[in-house]
């Protein structure tokens, strides 16, 4: 069955540093995979998306992915944490052939001031 | 605001009754999802519809169901409440039922007693 691992359930930076929050999925081929955001009593919110165009994708509020299929991996970074960035984050991929969208366990991030 | 609106926002209820969540899609989305989020289980996929039919099935119990009426707005039925049903219910939809980006709606905490 595919799956999707985050890593870190748990991230913390400081204002200004660079963050990464890990994403590895079960290899299959060509599978769709998204990077979501869920802020505080919000719903779930599109951060980026990749489907088999560029393996650098970028998405909104300066956060970007890459692709990597050797690592089998889609790791969220962003070069400098700004407070509103505190979420929880969601990667999901989607199986190829199918449109079932699997969710990672989450990464809540910690933005310290 | 995702244009998706989900109706409670809370819902409180006790073990053994039948409550039904709403859900009405974004303008011109034909397909609508639905989600349950708990902290043991995570974010898992339950049903989606597409155009009033169901497309896909994910984890959903049997005293669970849900349907898509013709004004596209959908409800989900869950029946025998226990106590483990208490979670975060999130509707989403999307333009077709193929890969693309689903908008969230902010959710309905259902609490069982």
């Amino acid at each position: 069955a595919q799956s999707v691992t985050q890593l870190d359930s748990h991230v913390s930076v400081s204002e200004g540093t660079p963050v990464l929050l890990r994403c590895n999925y079960s290899s299959s081929y060509s599978p769709s995979l998204f990077w979501y955001v869920q802020h505080p009593n919000k719903g779930l919110q599109l951060l980026l998306k990749y489907t088999s165009a560029a393996t650098l994708v970028k998405g909104i509020n300066g956060f970007e992915a890459e692709f990597k299929k050797s690592e089998t991996s889609f790791h969220l970074t962003k070069p400098s944490a700004h407070m509103s960035d505190a979420a929880e984050y969601f990667c999901v991929v989607i199986p190829s052939g199918t449109y079932k969208y699997i969710f990672g366990t989450g990464t809540r991030l910690k933005v310290l001031a | 605001d995702s244009g998706v609106t989900q109706t409670p926002k809370h819902l409180i209820t006790a073990t053994g009754q039948r409550v039904t969540l709403r859900c009405s899609p974004r303008s011109g989305d034909l397909s609508v999802y639905w989600y349950q989020q708990s902290l043991d289980q995570g974010l898992q996929f339950l049903i989606q519809y597409y155009n009033g039919e169901e497309r896909a099935k994910g984890n959903i119990l049997e005293r669970f169901s849900a349907q898509q009426f013709p004004d596209l707005h959908s409800e989900l039925n869950l029946s025998s409440l226990e106590l483990g049903d208490s979670a975060l219910y999130f509707c989403a939809s999307s333009i077709s039922g193929k890969i693309n980006e689903q908008f969230f709606g902010p959710g309905t905490r259902l609490t069982v007693l």
